[in-house]
């Protein structure tokens, strides 16, 4: 069983649209929580991350992270066609600069 | 944010010969570095963590002698995979921390290898 379980996709909606992407972990360690962006061709970009259980937003993004049931998720509200990415989930035990172990990433189209 | 770049962006090598994949941090020093290895429809899979001045420690089935990492200065880290072999393919990422930027990995781009 992998570690940090995440839904490749692909995922398609429309633009406007509320996005749900999830993640599902094993290991109890971790305590740090994030998700990154992926354009094609580019390095992962961070997103947000979460410390331990709970909410946080951050303009269209909210994160959530509930380790009673190993499962983590991003909302995007409003989706835009700028949004069209791969989104990973990543984890640590130590921190966001530390050791990070990754979902394969959902891949997400926004249409017009 | 932070500027990690990687050279090259993308290396085709045959098989047996080696490569060295180049990772810099542009705006400020990274005192940690971490290379990924990615392949198709898979997750980043850490290869190893790197220190300026320190050898790397590299994670559980990563064979050292085949890729040797060396981060002589807090700008710079290099990847050879030495002998390489067509399982080899794969896009190579790293990414650097430190400094001020002490609590956020900045990645790089990526480089992708084939081995032919």
């Amino acid at each position: 069983q992998k570690e940090v379980e995440q839904d490749p996709g692909p995922l398609s909606v429309p633009e406007g649209a509320i996005v749900s992407l999830n993640c599902t972990y094993s290991n109890s360690a971790f305590q740090y929580f994030m998700w990154y962006r992926q354009y094609s061709r580019k390095g992962p970009e961070l997103l947000m991350y979460t410390y331990s259980s709970g909410n946080k937003e951050d303009g269209r993004f909210t994160a959530q992270v509930d380790k009673s049931s190993k499962y983590i998720s991003l909302f995007i509200r409003d989706s835009q066609p700028s949004d069209s990415a791969t989104y990973l989930c990543a984890m640590s035990a130590t921190g966001t600069a530390s050791k990070l172990t990754f979902g394969t990433g959902t891949r997400l189209q926004v249409t017009l | 944010g932070a500027v990690v770049s990687q050279h090259p962006s993308r290396v085709i090598c045959k098989s047996g010969t080696s490569v060295k994949i180049e990772c810099r941090s542009l705006d400020f020093q990274a005192t940690t570095m971490f290379w990924y290895r990615q392949f198709p429809k898979q997750s980043l899979m850490l290869m190893a963590t790197s220190n300026e001045g320190s050898k790397a420690t590299y994670e559980q089935g990563v064979e050292k002698d085949k890729f040797l990492i060396n981060h002589a200065s807090l700008t710079l880290s290099t990847l050879t995979v030495t002998s390489a072999h067509p399982e080899d393919s794969s896009f190579y990422i790293c990414s650097a921390s430190g400094g001020q930027r002490t609590y956020e990995q900045y990645f790089g781009p990526g480089t992708r290898l084939t081995v032919t």
